[in-house]
């Protein structure tokens, strides 16, 4: 049973550049959210799809937008980076009818 | 605003020496209070998911249990393979995010 799986594992990018970040779900999820987690912090919720819409987003600029395609995995694609941004980027898949939530390994990205 | 807060940051202990973390929590009209476990460079690994007061879940040397304000994962004869960030997070109300705590560093020394 495939998990959730996210690439690339790790990301240099230069403050100013853009970056887009991608995510496969669970096999059989059809919820995808995901989180920012800071060193020696609890993930924040950025933004969750289904049904390829954006469903409830949490409390990030506009700089980060997303996109989920028919069959379920997603993009989270990052603009005019800033040096905050450096973090671990984790997706999470669920069903819709469910409330866990089950991560991917995370990209490190590291804006320089 | 949904709130989860946890304690200890850091908690050392031998192998074998039980323990409890705590996770405190205000969330409105709770679904569910995820425990989470978390390795150094990885993603959260799922572990228990607790509906209301008075739930306990198990797994292996790991039991959960809920109240109507706080939430506790006992860790019985713990090993040095058990050390890990254990991150907490609810979800309630309308919200279809989980709110995560900022996680307790075991680790357990042989």
């Amino acid at each position: 049973d495939a998990g959730v799986t996210q690439s690339p594992t790790h990301l240099i990018k230069t403050r100013g550049q853009q970056v887009t970040l991608r995510c496969s779900p669970k096999s059989g999820h059809d919820t995808v959210s995901w989180y920012q987690q800071a060193l020696g912090q609890g993930p924040q919720f950025i933004f969750q799809y289904y049904e390829e819409e954006e469903r409830q987003r949490g409390n990030f600029p506009d700089r980060f937008s997303g996109h989920q395609f028919p069959n379920y995995s997603s993009e989270l694609n990052v603009n005019a980076l800033l040096l905050g941004d450096s973090a671990l980027y984790l997706c999470a898949s669920s069903l819709v009818e469910r409330y866990e939530q089950y991560f991917g390994p995370g990209t490190r990205l590291t804006v320089t | 605003e949904d709130q989860v807060t946890q304690s200890p940051e850091a908690l050392r202990l031998q192998e074998g020496e039980s323990s409890s973390l705590n996770c405190s929590y205000t969330v409105s009209g709770l679904r569910g209070l995820f425990w989470y476990r978390q390795d150094p460079g990885k993603g959260p690994e799922f572990l228990f998911t607790l509906y209301s007061a008075g739930e306990e879940k198990e797994k292996e040397r790991l039991k959960a249990t809920l109240t109507k304000k706080e939430s506790f994962l006992h860790i019985t004869a713990p090993k040095p393979e058990d050390s890990a960030t254990y991150l907490c997070a609810g979800s309630g109300g309308s919200n279809y995010k989980l709110t995560f705590g900022k996680g307790t560093l075991l680790t357990v020394n042989p």
